[in-house]
C-alpha cells in the first residue's frame, strides 16, 4: 500500500542552526501538508501545497519556514533559523483530490 | 472558523469493557470527520471517517463511529477493548474541498487501558 516517507525520523539540533525536514509524499497525490504538533499537545495546521505554491498557511508558519516541492517527488519544509519553541513531531500528509489525508510517520525535531 | 472538542483529556477502562470517545465540533456545513489514533511515538493512523450517507461509520479494528448532526458529535466507539488499543486518540474535522487546511484536530483523548 502507497505511504508516505518522512526523513529523518529524528534530528537534534542547535538552536540558530537551519533543518530540512523532508518527506515522500504519495505519487499520484495533488496537495500536499505540513503539520506539527508540539509534546503533550494538539496537532496543527502549519501549511498547504498544491500546484506549485501554498494554498494556505497558519500563523505558525512565520518567515521563517518555507516549503519546496523541488523535483515533483519531494517535499520538504525548511526551518532557517530554529528557535527552542520549534521543538515538535512535524508530520507530512498528502491527498488526491477530496478525501482524507495520508500521514506520514513523522519527524521529531529536537532544538537545544 | 471549525473547531473540535474532545472534553475528556484521559480515559481508563478495563480490558474488556466498552469504550466511547466524544467528539463535538463546530463547522458551517456538512463536515467530513475522521478519527486517528496515535501510538506513543508513532504517526497518526486513520481509525475511520464520514463523508456522507450512513451515520453510523465503521472503521478498522474493531471501531466504529455515529454522526450525530443535531449534536455536531461525532463518537467512537468500540464494544470490547483490548490492551492494544491504549493509545491517544483525535478527532478531526475536515473541509471537503478546501484546498487549504483540510483538517482541524481536537486536542485528543489518551485512552489508558486496565488489565
Amino acid at each position: 500500500e502507497p505511504e508516505v516517507t518522512q526523513t529523518p525520523s529524528h534530528q537534534v539540533t542547535q538552536m540558530g542552526q537551519e533543518v530540512i525536514l523532508r518527506c515522500v509524499p504519495i505519487s499520484n497525490h495533488l496537495y500536499f501538508y505540513w503539520y506539527r504538533q508540539i509534546l503533550g499537545q494538539k496537532v496543527e495546521f502549519l501549511v498547504s501545497f498544491y500546484n506549485n505554491e501554498i494554498s494556505e498557511k497558519s500563523e505558525i508558519f512565520d518567515d521563517q519556514f518555507s516549503v519546496e516541492r523541488p523535483d515533483g517527488s519531494n517535499f520538504t519544509l525548511k526551518i532557517r533559523s530554529t528557535k527552542l519553541e520549534d521543538s515538535a513531531m512535524y508530520f507530512c500528509a498528502s491527498r488526491l483530490t477530496t478525501g482524507e489525508l495520508f500521514f506520514g510517520e513523522g519527524s521529531r525535531l529536537t532544538v537545544l | 472558523a471549525q473547531s473540535v472538542t474532545q472534553p475528556d483529556i484521559h480515559i481508563t477502562v478495563s480490558e474488556g469493557a466498552s469504550l466511547e470517545l466524544r467528539c463535538n465540533y463546530s463547522y458551517g456545513a456538512t463536515p467530513y470527520l475522521f478519527w486517528y489514533v496515535q501510538s506513543p511515538g508513532q504517526g497518526l493512523q486513520l481509525l475511520l471517517k464520514y463523508f456522507s450517507g450512513d451515520t453510523l461509520v465503521q472503521g478498522i479494528k474493531g471501531f466504529e463511529a455515529e454522526f450525530k448532526r443535531s449534536q455536531s458529535s461525532f463518537n467512537l466507539r468500540k464494544p470490547s477493548v483490548h490492551w492494544s488499543d491504549a493509545a491517544e486518540y483525535f478527532c478531526a474535522v475536515g473541509a471537503p474541498n478546501n484546498a487549504g487546511n483540510m483538517l482541524t484536530f481536537g486536542g485528543g483523548t489518551r485512552l489508558m487501558v486496565k488489565p
